[in-house]
């Protein structure tokens, strides 16, 4: 159990439907980082939040946004959703932004999302 | 930009038998290398990195990976596998950027371990 929590574990909707995935950091982890996992794309990196604040943007759709709370859990939002959506979305944390040569990222076991 | 190649999607190996999982990189500046194992219906877990000096790293599990910088690669190794190896391993590269790395990943290799 890394302690990042993902909720829901699974997710089944319709196409052109918005959907709201949450991440809950480790205690005391201020990094907070999405990626997104699908058979075509392989594992791609999505957004990173430190602290409230976006840090780095990766391979992120202007369908889907993110954003991190005071209480630093995250919502990963996607919305007028296609089928090439469905995929397993993971979250990580890490304590700061030191990057990864001092930061490890601790995975949660990620939200399913299927796209009908 | 970087990329990862991981030339092998699936490796069956037979149990106490050694393993190899081939990575190889490409980048026109200088990298930190990953490797990461996703055990079924699990996240990742970093097994280890290379980010400079020696290039033999050793990391959890018993695994360790050789950073060979004239043949691009960064292979992982284990003299001796278990049935609790079984699972999907990613090779990852990030160009160093002040904290600012992003990493991009390989497609994957499921490693299965034969009784």
């Amino acid at each position: 159990d890394s302690g990042v929590t993902q909720t829901p574990k699974h997710l089944i909707t319709a196409t052109g439907q918005r959907v709201t995935l949450r991440c809950s950091p480790r205690s005391g982890d201020l990094s907070v980082y999405w990626y997104q996992q699908s058979l075509d794309q392989g594992l791609q990196f999505l957004i990173q939040y430190y602290n409230g604040e976006e840090r780095a943007k990766g391979n992120i759709l202007e369908r889907f946004s993110a954003q991190q709370f005071p209480d630093l859990h995250s919502e990963l939002n996607l919305s007028s959703l296609e089928l090439g959506d469905s995929a397993l979305y993971f979250c990580a944390s890490s304590v700061g932004d030191a990057g990864l040569a001092q930061e490890t990222q601790y995975f949660g076991p990620g939200t399913r999302l299927l796209v009908l | 930009a970087q990329s990862v190649t991981q030339l092998d999607s699936q490796v069956p190996v037979f149990e106490e038998a050694p393993v190899e999982l081939r990575c190889n990189y490409s980048s026109s500046v200088s990298v930190y290398l990953f490797w990461y194992v996703q055990y079924p219906n699990q996240g990742l877990q970093l097994l280890l990195k290379y980010l400079s000096g020696s290039t033999l790293v050793k990391g959890i599990n018993g695994f360790e990976a050789e950073f060979n910088k004239s043949q691009t690669s960064f292979h992982l190794r284990k003299p001796s596998v278990h049935i609790s190896d079984t699972a999907e391993y990613f090779c990852a590269v990030s160009a160093p950027n002040f904290g600012n790395e992003k990493l991009t990943f390989g497609t994957g290799t499921r490693l299965t371990i034969i009784p």
